[in-house]
């Protein structure tokens, strides 16, 4: 039973172009949700969050987007650096536990072409 | 601060041997969490600890699987007796613990089980 769910393993996008990672999830009680990427041979490091008190946040060339209706969220990378090429996961949880109870999607492997 | 620190790397062992992965959180952290990655479930949780008491293991997979945290500063998950398919690569991460914290992960520990 996969709460949180990304859909495409892999995504090819050209240097300078917007990049659009998708995230779907299931579980209601979920309020908190956050990126993370990931470099090769590294551990995942935390790259933006929402709460779902909002439907958007931004934090430089990165914008999160929240759809609550439909329990989806989408991180946008605009313009795209060859440094963003990375497995993005995305995750969720109810936020009055913290990092206690994060569920994570698969992940996406983005490729940012020259 | 160094961050999360695991150890070894790098795992090759043989099916049937005891493994065992070690964990130093960030120092002040009083949330522990072990994660294993694969590429057909993504991140899992396996287990987590808070203040060094193991809250919730629902995730470890089988009674091989074993993870203890003896004070604040290290943690070990151990499989015994390993099986090829428990090759995956193994990520300890640690957080504060209040509404909205965000968990940071180590570099991750590559086991190869042959």
């Amino acid at each position: 039973d996969q709460q949180v769910k990304q859909n495409s393993p892999s995504l090819s996008v050209q240097e300078g172009r917007i990049s659009i990672l998708n995230c779907d999830y299931t579980n209601s009680m979920f309020d908190y949700f956050l990126w993370y990427k990931k470099y090769p041979a590294e551990g995942p490091t935390f790259l933006i969050s929402i709460s779902s008190i909002k439907d958007k946040n931004e934090d430089g060339r990165f914008t999160v987007f929240l759809n609550k209706s439909a329990k989806h969220l989408s991180l946008h990378i605009v313009p795209s650096q060859p440094g963003d090429s990375a497995v993005y996961f995305c995750a969720a949880s109810p936020i009055i536990q913290g990092a206690q109870k994060l569920v994570f999607g698969q992940g996406t492997r983005l490729t940012i072409n020259p | 601060d160094a961050g999360v620190i695991q150890s070894p790397r790098h795992e090759v062992t043989e099916m049937g041997q005891e493994v065992t992965l070690r964990c130093k959180p960030i120092s002040g952290h009083n949330s522990l969490f072990w994660y294993r990655q694969t590429m057909m479930r993504g991140l899992e949780l396996l287990i987590y600890f808070n203040n060094n008491v193991p809250i919730d293991d629902s995730g470890m997979p089988e009674d091989r699987f074993s993870a203890k945290m003896p004070n604040a500063s290290f943690s070990t998950l151990k499989i015994q007796p390993s099986e090829p398919r428990d090759s995956a690569v193994y990520f300890c991460a640690s957080s504060l613990e209040y509404k909205g914290a965000r968990a940071f992960f180590g570099q991750g520990t590559r086991l190869t089980v042959v």
